[in-house]
């Protein structure tokens, strides 16, 4: 069964309003948690590392302001796009791995961005 | 940087086929390579490779690992429809995150 949630599966905004998204680890503890984007026809591409307890480490051009991420405890992490604009509409998807082992990945959020 | 180049990106076989999908990398501190089929959303995972010339099989796919060429190949023998999807290889190197190659794109025609 799926070890890593995410939701919601898909959202359709309006141009300018923000966007969260939630990524929980179901039965362990992630103190790191990973952001990926995927465009229509391109590969995962890494957002930012999720740290818990402490601010997230963002991947050279992605907006910390803009993609908030709060990792407040051991099993949630959130992702939030600010203002959204249509060129933000993409396939976000959270991963998280038990010490260890491989990463899981969420289902994914797909964000329509009118 | 980390950096994973697969190969071909694009590939059409029919049924029965076999396929080999190739993907090559540089890692500061190679940790492990791993492959994942995504079709519609999220990636599935299929192998993790940590050691040089072991094969990894699961039915019919199978992947290894060259360290010393940094490499790996995934194959899939007697194709099916089932397995045209998008076929990502991603390296981890020193820290836990994952850096992906663009993916090939099977198509697996009746």
């Amino acid at each position: 069964g799926a070890v890593v949630s995410q939701h919601p599966s898909w959202v359709i905004c309006k141009s300018g309003t923000s966007v969260k998204i939630e990524c929980r680890s179901l039965d362990f503890q992630a103190t790191t948690m990973f952001w990926y984007r995927q465009f229509p026809k391109q590969s995962l591409m890494l957002m930012a590392t999720s740290n818990e307890g402490s601010k997230a480490t963002y991947e050279q051009g992605v907006e910390k302001d803009k993609f908030l991420i709060n990792h407040a405890s051991l099993t949630l992490s959130t992702l939030t796009v600010t203002s959204a604009h249509p060129e933000d509409s993409s396939f976000y998807i959270c991963s998280a791995s038990r010490t260890g082992e491989k990463l899981f990945f969420g289902s994914g959020t797909q964000l329509s961005v009118l | 940087e980390d950096k994973v180049v697969q190969s071909p990106l694009s590939l059409v076989v029919h049924e029965g086929d076999t396929v080999t999908l190739n993907c090559s990398y540089e890692v500061t501190n190679f940790r492990s390579l791993l492959w994942y089929k995504q079709e519609k959303k999220a990636p599935t995972f299929l192998f993790m490779l940590t050691s040089s010339g072991i094969e990894k099989k699961s039915g019919r796919l199978s992947s290894i690992l060259d360290k010393k060429e940094l490499f790996s190949i995934l194959n899939i023998t007697a194709t099916q429809t089932g397995d045209s999807a998008v076929y990502l290889c991603a390296i981890q190197g020193g820290s836990e995150k994952l850096v992906f190659g663009k993916g090939t794109k099977l198509t697996v025609n009746p």
